[in-house]
């Protein structure tokens, strides 16, 4: 357990809705990150946010967007929403904003129907 | 200056050799080298990292290697175990970038 929690677990949808993931950083740490992984793909980093702050953009749609809220944890927003977004949404956290030592949560599994 | 190669993309092993990774990088730039293993439907989990002002580093049967004038990185993982098996990624960070992963490489140990 990497004390990175995620929820839901699991979104089935239908295209064309939006939807909401929720993470939970490990405690003590102010960066949170988004990433995507499609099947058979490796990891896409989408965003990250500093102590609520946007920190720096990757690959993320504009159909997607973010944010950290006071308490440190985090959103992330999906809207008209596609066949081609279903996949594995991961966050991450670390203490710092550079980017390295980065814990992963169990994801979310989004399929779009 | 992203991108970065990992290969093989699968690798079997018989149940105690070894296993090597290997990832090539573009960027002289890149100062942070994290190994992350992926076990089917569970989270990226961070088992070794190392930063550019290093050359070796090893943890029980993980070791990394960084050779920044060839610019590339291999996770060697000795004694293998079935527990072993699982995706592998490589990643890398630029300067004050944030990590870009390589393609994943699927080990299986065979008992």
């Amino acid at each position: 357990d990497s004390g990175v929690t995620q929820t839901p677990k699991h979104l089935i949808t239908a295209t064309g809705q939006r939807v909401t993931l929720r993470c939970s950083p490990r405690s003590g740490d102010l960066s949170v990150y988004w990433y995507q992984q499609s099947l058979d793909q490796g990891l896409q980093f989408l965003i990250q946010y500093y102590n609520g702050e946007e920190r720096a953009k990757g690959n993320i749609l504009e159909r997607f967007s973010a944010q950290q809220f006071p308490d440190l944890h985090s959103e992330l927003n999906l809207s008209s929403l596609e066949l081609g977004d279903s996949a594995l949404y991961f966050c991450a956290s670390s203490v710092r904003a550079s980017g390295e030592t980065q814990y992963f949560g169990p994801g979310t599994r989004l399929l779009v129907l | 200056g992203e991108n970065v190669e990992q290969h093989p993309s699968t690798l079997s092993v018989q149940e105690g050799d070894s296993a090597v990774i290997k990832c090539t990088y573009s960027d002289s730039a890149s100062n942070y080298f994290p190994w992350y293993k992926q076990e089917l439907g569970k989270r990226p989990q961070l088992i070794i990292d190392i930063r550019s002002n290093v050359g070796e580093k090893k943890d029980q049967r993980i070791a990394v290697t960084l050779n920044k004038t060839a610019k590339h990185f291999s996770l060697h993982i000795t004694e293998t175990q079935p527990e072993d098996s699982a995706v592998y990624f490589c990643a890398h960070k630029e300067g004050a970038n944030n990590l870009f992963f390589g393609t994943g490489t699927r080990l299986t140990v065979i008992p």
